[in-house]
């Protein structure tokens, strides 16, 4: 079965300052990756996915990742933050092929510090 | 083209009670998954319902329920509340099953008491 793990629970960056969420995966198979945004009382905004292809994916809001298959990393990242980033975040992964469950990691907070 | 709905917003019960919760899926989405969210955890996969068909289940106890009808909505029952239930449970719909095109609602918080 695979897994999702998210190393930082909580990431305090200044505003304008560059950021980076951790986010490893465990799974013997190919898999898509996707992360996640929870505003405060909201429910989730797909920020961006992997699902082929190139390894660096852009998605909404400035913020990236790149997919290291050695590594079965999915780390996200963002040149310069802003105050609205304030937000958790999720990695989540699902098998490519079969298996329809879609598996999250606990989330990391990102709190952006004035 | 309407986004994901949930109804209610928020709901409190009592230990033993019984809830059901509301879902609309998007304009065209003919699959449902449902999630419950833990304080400070990350959505757990319930089930997904493809064509008013359960298809696939997550380690949840048989008091966890659900139903699509026809026009695609669907409803998350739950029975014989516990106060581990308390949660954010969130709905998202997609098309054909397909997980990596899912698309949120904003949730519903119930708190058992």
């Amino acid at each position: 079965a695979q897994s999702v793990t998210q190393l930082d629970s909580q990431v305090p960056v200044f505003e304008e300052a560059p950021v980076e969420l951790r986010c490893n995966y465990s799974s013997s198979v190919s898999v898509y990756l996707f992360w996640y945004v929870q505003y405060p009382n909201q429910g989730l905004q797909l920020l961006l996915k992997y699902l082929s292809g190139s390894t660096l994916v852009k998605g909404i809001n400035g913020f990236e990742a790149e997919f290291n298959k050695s590594q079965t990393s999915f780390h996200l990242r963002k040149p310069s933050v802003h105050i609205s980033d304030t937000a958790e975040y999720f990695c989540a992964v699902i098998l490519r092929f079969g298996n329809e469950k879609l598996t999250f990691g606990t989330g990391t907070r990102l709190t952006i510090i004035p | 083209e309407t986004g994901v709905t949930q109804s209610p917003t928020h709901l409190i019960k009592t230990r033993g009670q019984q809830v059901t919760l509301r879902c609309s899926s998007q304009s065209g989405h003919n699959t449902v998954s449902w999630y419950q969210q833990a304080l400070g955890q990350g959505p757990q996969f319930i089930f997904q319902y493809y064509r008013e068909e359960e298809n696939g289940r997550g380690n949840f106890p048989p008091r966890f329920s659900g139903l699509q009808f026809p026009n695609y909505s669907s409803e998350l029952n739950v029975n014989a509340l516990e106060l581990d239930d308390s949660a954010l449970y969130l709905c998202a719909s997609s098309l054909d099953r397909t997980l990596y095109e899912q698309y949120f609602g904003p949730g519903t918080r119930l708190t058992v008491t």
